[in-house]
């Protein structure tokens, strides 16, 4: 079973700071995902890489930046967190599935508050 | 520009009836359709999935019927159980791109005793 673990469940930040949020996969996937989401608003990609080294902007890019340094971990980065980004922020991760396309898998999240 | 529309927001249903979910898309180059179920707490699971090469999915109690011309897909729910209460999105994706998901907003379906 592949797992995706997300290093922190809560964070509680204040407007301004520097956050970090880590995601790790187990399953040598290639593709790996952050996703924000808020109610009746679905999930809204931010960010996703495609190898090590390689990102591209999801559709609400906007505040946040990414790294990935080794294939099994993908970063969010927070450069200066405000009230407008406290969210559930959720990570996942997808193999290339052989050619075909293959379902997401998701961390548990991290619930972010940003004072 | 919302690509995904998803209906109902909210659904209750009496236990052994039928939910049923509908979402709509634009782009026909999506070639990826899921559902996935989401628990209090937890990140959401795929549930069931299906290629627009064929018109209807079924797994046990879950069913996805897929209407290529209409670029319509629904989940249907047979016999709903307590257990089934959870947030339901919808999802659609191409291949390219690392094969990135552009969700519906999500159902949350309550299911009574």
């Amino acid at each position: 079973d592949v797992k995706v673990t997300q290093s922190s469940r809560y964070l509680v930040k204040r407007t301004g700071e520097k956050v970090f949020l880590e995601c790790v996969q187990d399953m040598d996937h290639e593709n790996m995902f952050w996703y924000r989401q808020d109610p009746g608003l679905g999930l809204r990609l931010i960010y996703f890489s495609y190898d090590v080294k390689m990102k591209e902007k999801g559709d609400i890019p906007e505040g946040y930046s990414v790294s990935r340094e080794k294939k099994e971990r993908f970063s969010l980065i927070l450069e200066s967190a405000s009230t407008n980004q406290t969210s559930m922020y959720l990570c996942a991760s997808r193999g290339q599935g052989g050619g075909y396309n293959s379902p997401l898998h998701f961390g548990n999240g991290t619930r972010l508050t940003v004072t | 520009q919302q690509q995904v529309k998803q209906s109902p927001q909210s659904l209750i249903v009496q236990k052994g009836g039928i939910s049923i979910i509908n979402c709509a898309y634009e782009n026909t180059a999506f070639d990826y359709f899921p559902w996935y179920q989401q628990f209090p707490g937890k990140g959401p699971a795929l549930l069931i999935a299906i290629r627009p090469d064929v018109s209807e999915k079924k797994e046990g109690r879950f069913t996805i019927s897929f209407n290529k011309s209409a670029k319509q897909f629904s989940l249907h729910i047979m016999d709903s159980q307590p257990g089934d209460s959870a947030t339901y999105f919808c999802a659609a994706s191409t291949f390219t791109n690392a094969g990135k998901s552009t969700f519906g907003d999500g159902t949350t379906l309550t299911v009574k005793p």
